[in-house]
């Protein structure tokens, strides 16, 4: 079965607390993404990757890390240092090389500080 | 930066009718893809038009696309309350990979 699965499905963090978030491709896809979406908004770009143990910065990278040491998996850090981490994030993945192709979604993983 | 604005926010049609949502972006692009998202889950593919095409269908979806106004439209014909669900269009910029960039989204609600 195919697909991209990203876990858990929810998380809660302390203040001050680092925790990471998973996601895992089986669809032999190069490029991976992370986005976040905040209640009524769109997809904003945090990180990506194109080739294993590589990756560059989105839009709001500041406060997260990744890493990509396999090509299945591209995992996500949220530090200490992110103010409002509280959101849903959003792990995607396609092929790279073709100009035009879809991206695949996991389900998402909602974050919440307590 | 977010690329896409969509319009309308929210969308509130009956069954049956037609639904449809609009899209501008800002950039040149190679791609324009539509996206549905059902509350809480994430987001699946629905069609992509390439920059070089106008129209695209795909069963109840028709998409244009206007390079020269740099917008694109999604409509949903005999819509369905299955279909109540935000929908998202996303670009994929000129020499930028397969990087999309999303929109803020049209919130479609279908009554029976």
């Amino acid at each position: 079965d195919g697909g991209i699965t990203q876990s858990p499905k929810y998380l809660f963090r302390k203040e001050g607390q680092n925790v990471t978030l998973s996601c895992e491709q089986n669809l032999n896809h190069d490029a991976m993404y992370w986005y976040r979406q905040d209640p009524g908004q769109g997809l904003r770009l945090i990180y990506y990757s194109q080739i294993v143990n590589d990756f560059q910065k989105g839009d709001i990278a500041e406060g997260y890390s990744v890493s990509r040491e396999k090509k299945e998996s591209f995992p996500l850090t949220v530090t200490s240092a992110q103010k409002n981490p509280t959101a849903f994030y959003l792990c995607a993945s396609s092929e790279t090389g073709a100009k035009n192709t879809e991206a695949f979604f996991g389900q998402g993983t909602r974050l919440t500080v307590v | 930066s977010q690329q896409g604005e969509e319009d309308p926010q929210a969308l509130s049609i009956q069954e049956g009718e037609n639904a449809t949502m609009n899209c501008s972006y800002k950039t040149s692009i190679n791609n324009l893809q539509w996206y549905r998202q059902n509350s809480g889950r994430g987001l699946v593919h629905l069609i992509l038009i390439r920059s070089n095409e106008r129209e695209k269908h795909s069963g109840r979806l028709r998409v244009t696309l206007d390079t020269s106004k740099k917008s694109s439209s999604l409509l949903i014909t005999a819509s369905r309350a299955a279909d109540t669900a935000s929908y998202f269009c996303a670009t994929a910029p000129t020499g930028g990979g397969n990087k999309l960039t999303f929109g803020t989204g049209t919130q479609l609600k279908v009554e029976l």
